[in-house]
């Protein structure tokens, strides 16, 4: 099956630099990248999905990369603000099957220091 | 759009007790909704899909028995801890697929379950 690995676990900036999180993915069938942000007690929310027939998606300062060939995406947030402070998981699913079941990775601490 | 809710956000109960969680989309239809189950600093791990009308698909290693899931409408389905122990407290989040048939779901706010 699916194995979603996430790197860093643990991110610290300062306020108005830039976070990039790397994914990386097995499965050459999946075709739909989602990545959430969840805060703490809280439900995840989607912030930016990608699929696999676009290179690269881009909402204000969050975007998302994808290397189909070299299986890995990557999300970017550029001038960090504090409220960007959360957790942040990639996720991973073939749309075609399974009800398009996700893969999660681990998550990534984002820490924005003022 | 696309808006999820729960209830309870928070539960506390005594061991041997069962206790029910909703997972509600308000405002669209969702012919599957997915149960997940997060312990602190970890991620989600899935536990069942529950699709509207038939029998819920457990994940390996979930016991079908222990966490009966019901989806009796396109906008509810329950998951019910039954016999609840210490072992089962956890943050339990819903996701509902909504019925355009994108890929997108949308989560739950969670609802802490602690089992004294």
């Amino acid at each position: 099956g699916e194995n979603v690995e996430q790197h860093p676990s643990t991110l610290s900036v300062q306020e108005g630099d830039s976070a990039v999180i790397k994914c990386t993915y097995s499965d050459s069938a999946s075709n739909y990248f989602p990545w959430y942000k969840q805060e703490l007690g809280k439900g995840p929310q989607l912030i930016i999905d990608i699929r696999s027939n676009v290179g690269e998606k881009k909402d204000q300062r969050i975007a998302v990369t994808l290397n189909k060939t070299a299986k890995h995406f990557s999300l970017h947030i550029t001038e960090t603000q504090p409220e960007d402070s959360a957790v942040y998981f990639c996720a991973a699913s073939r749309t075609t099957d399974s009800w398009g079941k996700f893969q999660f990775g681990a998550g990534t601490q984002v820490v924005v220091t003022p | 759009g696309a808006v999820v809710s729960q209830h309870p956000s928070r539960v506390i109960c005594k061991s041997g007790t069962s206790v029910k969680i909703e997972c509600r989309s308000l405002d669209f239809q969702a012919t599957t909704m997915f149960w997940y189950r997060q312990f602190p600093k970890k991620s989600l791990m899935l536990m069942a899909t529950s699709n509207e009308g038939s029998k819920a698909t457990y994940e390996q290693g979930v016991e079908k028995d222990k966490f009966l899931i019901n989806h009796a409408s396109l906008t509810l389905s329950t998951l019910t801890v039954t016999s609840a122990h210490p072992e089962d407290s956890s943050f339990y989040i819903c996701s509902a697929l909504g019925l355009a048939g994108g890929p997108e779901q949308f989560f739950g706010p969670g609802t802490r379950l602690t089992v004294l």
